[in-house]
């Protein structure tokens, strides 16, 4: 099993352009959701999602969009970048809501300029 | 909205000392966990507590989570180099949706 995948690991961005970051996992899990890391600040949650069809807004959810057609994919899409959202974004699944243990990609390196 | 604090933020100690980070909550939670994260990696988990007042130990690790389940604490007894890394709280809510990191304590261990 690969576990969670994230696509792409470093990215450049222009300030107005648009991207989607990828996440898939193969665990069937259910709870998926995005988190950016910066410094000082931890992990925050952007969106989650506690099964195909179902998001929710997390904490800092303002410029960026989400949707769980599939169970295994989770895209973030950014529909236009802003400096501010320079960040390392990581996806996680666990295979509940109520689930213990969440299993995280390797992290996408976003840059905006 | 919940917000999980942390402290320290930062700490450094030489190989062989105690450490201890402390988690605490704006409201009450279903459970706490706890990831590690080593400097360029991603968030590991280490555990998760789900009792009011429950302790558990790992090897040189104890967490505990307070009775009133709105904090939680992790001691690491007599550090070595390889716990070098991020400690991150994590706090589900009580509608099981939400999973808050705390801000983290990042340790730096000096041989």
């Amino acid at each position: 099993n690969a576990g969670v995948t994230q696509t792409p690991k470093f990215q450049v961005l222009k300030t107005g352009q648009s991207m989607t970051l990828q996440c898939a996992q193969d665990m069937n899990h259910e709870y998926m959701s995005w988190y950016r890391q910066d410094p000082g600040m931890g992990l925050r949650l952007i969106h989650y999602s506690v099964g195909a069809g179902i998001t929710d807004q997390g904490e800092v959810p303002n410029g960026y969009n989400v949707s769980r057609s599939t169970t295994e994919d989770f895209p973030l899409r950014l529909l236009s970048a802003a400096p501010s959202q320079t960040s390392v974004y990581f996806c996680a699944s666990s295979y509940s809501r109520r689930s213990t243990e969440a299993f995280f990609g390797q992290g996408t390196r976003l840059t905006v300029v | 909205g919940q917000q999980v604090m942390q402290i320290p933020q930062y700490q450094h100690v030489q190989e062989g000392e105690d450490f201890t980070t402390y988690c605490n909550s704006s409201t009450t939670l279903s459970n706490i966990q706890w990831y590690k994260q080593r400097p360029g990696g991603h968030p590991v988990f280490l555990i998760q507590l789900v009792k009011s007042g429950e302790v558990k130990k790992q090897k040189r690790l104890t967490f505990q989570f307070g009775e009133a389940k709105k904090n939680s604490s992790l001691h690491i007894t007599a550090t070595q180099t390889t716990d070098v890394g991020t400690y991150f709280c994590a706090g589900l809510n009580t509608g099981f949706q939400k999973l808050v990191f705390g801000t983290g304590t990042r340790l730096l261990v000096s041989p």
